[in-house]
């Protein structure tokens, strides 16, 4: 079955700190990524995605995500956080139809 | 301005009484789906309209049917909620499916007394 698995439930760090989000999936086939980020009271929006070319893709807000297909990983990542970068953040990947399958999902807060 | 309006954004309904969720847009995208998302968990997409053409996904319960009247409004009908329907529901939209980004309403957050 596809799957996305996120490794970290509930990130705490403080303000300037390097952030890395991790996201696995499982699916043997061509993909495409996203990571999708709500902020508190707010709908869900798009940070960036993947879907062929380069495998260092950059999205808003300073950040950047690494396709490694050997790993069948898509790391979210940020060099230095802010305050308002507190939102839960999800990884999510389409295989070969409309489906998008979410990760549950990580809570990051930013501390100042 | 809002691209995809959900409402209400809370609803309380009573044990086994219908309710009815609303989701419009302003995209005019041909695909429109609805998810569940319960606490701490991943959104899970119930079903989806490709303009009128309805897709169910295999496990979501015969309780919940969808109405998409025209290309702008869909309905979420949840027929005898239960305890356990209690959730988040979202809508989305992208302008046709697959490779296309998903644009994401507010949610109405169900409780369920």
């Amino acid at each position: 079955a596809q799957s996305v698995s996120q490794h970290n439930h509930h990130v705490i760090l403080s303000e300037a700190a390097s952030l890395e989000l991790g996201c696995n999936y499982s699916y043997g086939g061509t993909v495409n990524l996203f990571w999708y980020v709500q902020y508190p009271g707010q709908h869900l929006q798009l940070l960036l995605k993947y879907f062929s070319g380069d495998p260092l893709v950059k999205g808003i807000k300073g950040f950047e995500a690494e396709f490694i297909k050997s790993k069948f990983s898509f790391n979210l990542r940020k060099p230095s956080v802010q305050w308002s970068d507190t939102a839960e953040y999800f990884c999510a990947f389409r295989s070969n139809d409309y489906k998008l399958s979410f990760g549950a999902g990580t809570t990051v807060t930013v501390r100042a | 301005d809002a691209m995809v309006i959900q409402n209400p954004r809370y609803q309380v309904t009573q044990f086994g009484k219908p309710v009815t969720l609303s989701c419009s847009q302003t995209l005019n995208h041909n695909v429109m789906y609805w998810y569940q998302q319960k606490s701490s968990q991943a959104p899970k997409l119930l079903f989806h309209y490709y303009d009128k053409d309805f897709n169910n996904e295999a496990d979501t319960p015969d309780n919940f049917q969808s109405r998409r009247p025209n290309t702008s409004f869909c309905f979420l009908d949840i027929r005898s909620p239960g305890l356990g329907d209690a959730a988040m529901y979202l809508c989305a939209t992208s302008l046709r499916d697959g490779a296309y980004e998903q644009y994401f309403g507010p949610g109405t957050r169900l409780t369920v007394t």
